[in-house]
């Protein structure tokens, strides 16, 4: 376990659903990040956080909402998606060194 | 030019063999450098940090080379459980962007 959890583990949802996933470290990091990586492809940044400030937005479609309330929670909001957005998406956290990530949560949009 | 690259491989080895990975980064102010590993539909974990005097951890060696933008592994003796995706990891420090390579597929055989 490397104190960042990420939920829910699995998410089937339909192309109207609106849904939210969920990530939680209380490490005292203060840079969070979601990562977004898709069958057999590398990991893709999506958004960064640092104390609670959007600092990057890797160009991501508005499909996906980012929020961060506090230092220690980050959501990704989902609608409207789309069959190709199916993936494994990473929640990570640092403070000053290494990366520590979740388990990830993996998405299949039907 | 890819802010950070790798050989995506496979590198297929016999088990016992030594295997090494190079890793290139184009920003020069990069500072804290990593190698992550990556199990099939797992996320990434730190294998471990790379200083400019190289570090070693068991059959594991990671090397720095500034002058050149360049990180590399060496794994010796082979496992079965060796077989991962290695990923390089590069950060830039700032508002703590952390930018991975796509990750080198190793596939240790009996």
């Amino acid at each position: 376990e490397t104190g960042v959890t990420q939920t829910p583990r699995h998410l089937v949802m339909g192309m109207t659903n609106k849904k939210s996933l969920k990530c939680e470290q209380h490490l005292g990091h203060n840079a969070m990040y979601w990562y977004k990586q898709s069958a057999k492809k590398p990991l893709e940044l999506m958004f960064v956080y640092n104390f609670k400030e959007q600092t990057e937005n890797n160009s991501v479609p508005s499909r996906f909402s980012p929020e961060c309330p506090n230092s220690s929670h980050l959501f990704l909001h989902l609608h409207t998606l789309q069959p190709e957005d199916s993936a494994l998406y990473l929640c990570a956290s640092k403070l000053n060194t290494e990366a520590f990530f979740g388990q990830g949560t993996r998405l299949t949009v039907v | 030019r890819k802010e950070v690259e790798q050989d995506p491989g496979p590198f297929n080895v016999p088990e016992g063999a030594t295997v090494a990975f190079n890793c290139t980064y184009s920003n020069s102010a990069s500072q804290s450098f990593f190698w992550y590993r990556q199990d099939c539909r797992k996320e990434p974990k730190l294998l471990m940090s790379v200083y400019s005097s190289g570090n070693e951890d068991g059959r594991f060696t990671a090397q720095l080379n500034r002058a050149s933008q360049y990180i590399s592994l060496l794994i010796r003796d082979s496992k079965l459980s060796d077989s991962a995706t290695y990923l390089c990891v590069v950060d830039s420090g700032g508002y703590q962007k952390v930018t991975f390579g796509t990750g080198t597929k190793l596939q240790v055989i009996p």
